[in-house]
């Protein structure tokens, strides 16, 4: 079975830095694109950045780039985001994602996620 | 990277069928066989219920069917139950390794 579970998130003030992580078990990590999606308190789903199964490219959405890193360790199947310069804005539950199968873009298993609050 | 255009909120009674529109653009929707849906009932989390525009993954009910027409996307539940009541978000390609969520649909069960 499938079990993505996030943890790092916490309150932080505006401009701090937190980073969060997702790990996963029930699959063959390293072969699978992975993926964070966020969701602002009573808001919809917002996808932020996802990773390729080897590491090497990432992808962002406009809101997070250049101050949102993503990043995983095969050897520990775990994924994970650097939270930079956080704003108000950034204040959602962070979400894990699988992705479904190569070449697919939609996501097959959820971690129950972590929130992040970022306010003074 | 604009969100696809969802209704705020649908209803129907148990049995009836309603229907969730997904509103994107030639960019994202209408370009690519990549539209996913996902339910989400309060505190939980998203689950998976149709992938590739039309594919239902197994022990998703057969009620839940996607569609297409154009830039337009369509999740149909028909034969409503209580236990459908929940979000709706629907999920698109947009190229270049980026995803767009829907605002997302509260479906209401009368």
């Amino acid at each position: 079975e499938v079990q993505l579970v996030e943890s790092g998130g916490g309150l932080v003030q505006p401009g701090g830095s937190l980073r969060l992580s997702c790990a996963a078990s029930g699959f063959t990590f390293s072969s699978y694109w992975m993926h964070w999606v966020r969701q602002a308190p009573g808001k919809g789903l917002v996808w932020v950045s996802r990773v390729d199964s080897d590491g090497i490219t990432t992808s962002y959405a406009d809101s997070v780039k250049g101050r949102f890193t993503i990043s995983r360790d095969n050897a520990k199947n775990t994924l994970y985001l650097q939270l930079n310069s956080l704003r108000a804005e950034d204040t959602a539950v962070y979400y894990c994602a699988k992705r479904g199968a190569p070449n697919e873009y939609y996501f097959d298993s959820w971690g129950q996620g972590t929130l992040v609050t970022v306010s003074s | 990277q604009s969100a696809l255009t969802q209704p705020r909120s649908v209803s129907g009674s148990p049995g009836q069928s309603v229907t969730i529109s997904c509103t994107g653009t030639s960019s994202d929707v209408g370009a690519y066989n990549s539209v996913s849906w996902y339910q989400q009932h309060p505190g939980k989390a998203p689950k998976f219920m149709i992938y590739d525009v039309t594919k239902r993954p197994s022990g998703v009910p057969d009620r839940f069917s996607g569609s297409r027409s154009g830039n337009t996307a369509s999740l149909t539940i028909s034969g409503l139950q209580a236990e459908d009541e929940a979000d709706y978000y629907c999920c698109s390609y947009a190229g270049s390794h980026i995803l767009v969520f829907g605002g997302g649909t509260k479906v209401t069960v009368l």
